[in-house]
């Protein structure tokens, strides 16, 4: 069956750029969006179709998607963009797939 | 502005069917445009897909849940429910609904409810 990973944690400082990593066999050739989900609140969509940005989600959010890996990127992090992180893609079964899921801590 | 609400009882007894209805104000379910998702969080971890419903009533379940799981829709009330049936400890969660867009091989889940915690347990 098909399979997301995520690192389980990544830390970094306020104003850093944190890198999160989802890896699935040839996940590049599908899409992938990331959902961010606060503590004690329900996932928000915060990048889709790989790059894409709804509507009010901050520009220093982004995602790229290439080979087995998809990236979501947090530019100028912020003490407010501490969250768990979930990617998700779309497989041959007609069903949804999360990744494990990042921690990241703004130090 | 789209919303989502989960209800439905907080507390399961094992073997028993969890029922859980999701209320949508702010849009219509009786559209081509969107399916409406279910999906869960055991306490500590990560999410998992449940199923999701069409308009006509067309459902897919996430096949490790499939033999116990049904969807349906109320569209005189704008409401999609979802039944679990033979609920052990495992299906202890925070349940969610959600509204989900299709285009070709991409699906994504755009607006999310709040949260529902089921606790299965005698």
């Amino acid at each position: 069956s098909f399979e997301l990973t995520q690192p389980p944690s990544v830390s970094v400082s306020p104003g850093q750029t944190a890198s999160i990593t989802c890896s699935g066999d040839e996940l590049g050739g599908k899409y992938a969006c990331w959902y961010q989900q606060r503590a004690g609140q329900s996932p928000v969509l915060i990048i889709y179709q790989d790059t894409k940005r709804p509507s009010g989600i901050p520009e220093r959010f982004s995602g790229s998607n290439s080979g087995n890996t998809a990236t979501l990127i947090i530019s100028g992090i912020q003490a407010m963009d501490e969250a768990d992180y979930y990617c998700q893609a779309w497989d041959d079964n007609n069903s949804f797939v999360f990744g494990t899921g990042t921690k990241v801590t703004v130090l | 502005q789209l919303q989502l609400q989960e209800s439905g009882p907080g507390l399961v007894k094992p073997s028993e069917t969890l029922s859980l209805t999701c209320s949508v104000s702010g849009g219509s379910i009786f559209t081509s445009d969107y399916y409406w998702g279910w999906i869960r969080q055991p306490p500590g971890k990560g999410l998992e897909w449940i199923g999701r419903i069409y308009y006509s009533g067309y459902s897919f379940y996430n096949p490790s849940l499939r033999s116990r799981v049904t969807t349906s829709l109320d569209t005189s009330r704008n409401q999609f429910s979802l039944k679990l049936s033979s609920v052990t400890a495992a299906d202890t969660a925070v349940y969610y609904c959600a509204r989900v867009y299709c285009s070709g091989n991409d699906c994504y889940l755009d607006h999310w409810g709040q949260g529902t915690l089921v606790t299965v347990s005698s």
